[in-house]
Order: C-alpha cells, then structure tokens, then sequence
C-alpha cells in the first residue's frame, strides 16, 4: 500500500533564509509525486508535481522540489523563504496504475521577519 | 472563472439528521474526489470518481455516500450523520488521463455534528 510520510509537523526558519519541507513516500510501482500549500482558511493550492524525467522540478512562486529515488524522497525547497510562505504544506502520492492519492499529514512552515 | 464549488461552506447540524454537501466543477475534468481534514491527520481521501457513474472507496468511505450522476457534481451525502464526522470536507477535481495531472480543490465545508 502507498504511504506518505511528512516528518516534521513544524518547521521555523528565518525570512531570507533557505527552507526545506520534506517528503518520503512508499509505493510498489512509479509514484506520482505532489506538493500542495493551504493558506488559512482556504482550500489547497497546487505548487508543483514530478510525473517523470528531471529529478529536479520547479514550480509556483519560487519553490522546487527533488526527486530522489534511492531515498524515496521528494522534498520541497525554496532559496530564500519569505513571510508570505508561512502556511501549511501537504505533500501527496499516487501510484502508477492506481487511482487513489494519498496525502501527508502536513507540515505547518513559519517564516519569522 | 475555472473553479470547485462547494454548499454549504458551514453547516451545523444534529446527529441522525442526513445531509447532503454538493460539489461541482466547470472544467470538464472526469476525476473527482472528497477528503476530510482532521488536526495531526491531514487529509483523508473518503470516495472518488474516476468518471460518470463510477465510484470508488477511498480510505475513510465509512458513514458516507456519493453519486456522479453528470460529470460537473460529485455530492457527498451523510445519511445518519454523527459526532465523530465534524471535520472539514474538500472537494476536489483533475483531469484523469494523463493521471499526473494537479488537482484544483473547492473552499472547503466546515460540517459540525451535536
């Protein structure tokens, strides 16, 4: 069964400052991989997802995440963290040839001034 | 505007009184799905739908029903609702072929059972 695992339920890092939300997952086949950001009392947003091909994939408002699969990992980075970044950060799953998605439990990033 | 919709965004109600939260998205897309957000749980995935007419249990189904009977809604349905479904409930919408495809959340139920 596929599982994804987000280890940190918070993370604190200093506005300017680089920032890593991380990601591990299982999966019997290829994984579909997802990063998805929620505001406060808003639905989920869409940042950016791996399909295939480049390990490394850039999406919205500055943020990337590596592939890595050896360790199972796919977690999110940004070079230099703002305030408005503060939120919380789901990372999902889904296995090729399945139809369900599985989500983290999410890791709330606060960005301090 | 391409967007989930979502009624009502708050609802409180009793125990055993059935409910029906309705969902529905302008983007032709054949994936939909509900989950519930619970603190320290995430979201759980309760049904989706990979096209009209076909449903699938996700991991939470229990105490909960769904029909796609057109491709634009996907209500979810309480019958005999109770305490320990107060949550909050997100619908959800992807194009399913390719499968990779992102998937573009409503804003959200807030449902309260007594």
């Amino acid at each position: 069964a596929q599982s994804v695992a987000q280890p940190e339920d918070q993370v604190n890092v200093a506005e300017g400052n680089p920032l890593t939300v991380k990601c591990t997952y299982s999966v019997s086949g290829n994984p579909y991989l997802f990063w998805y950001v929620q505001y406060p009392n808003r639905g989920l947003q869409f940042l950016l997802k791996y399909i295939t091909g480049d390990n490394l994939v850039k999406g919205s408002y500055g943020f990337e995440a590596e592939f890595n699969k050896s360790q199972t990992s796919f977690h999110l980075k940004k070079p230099s963290a703002l305030v408005s970044d503060s939120a919380l950060y789901f990372c999902a799953v889904r296995d090729i040839g399945d139809d369900k998605i599985i989500f983290g439990k999410g890791t709330r990033l606060h960005i301090l001034p | 505007e391409a967007q989930v919709t979502q009624n009502p965004r708050y609802l409180i109600t009793v125990t055993g009184k059935k409910l029906t939260v309705t969902c529905s998205q302008n983007m032709n897309h054949e994936y939909m799905s509900w989950y519930r957000q619970d603190p320290g749980l995430g979201l759980r995935q309760i049904y989706y739908s990979m096209n009209v007419e076909v449903t699938d249990k996700g991991d939470v189904p229990e105490g909960y029903k769904v029909s796609r009977k057109e491709k634009r809604n996907f209500p979810l349905i309480l019958e005999s609702p109770s305490p320990n479904q107060t949550s909050l409930y997100f619908c959800a919408s992807s194009l399913s072929d390719p499968p990779g495809d992102e998937q573009f959340f409503g804003p959200g139920t807030r449902l309260t059972v007594l």
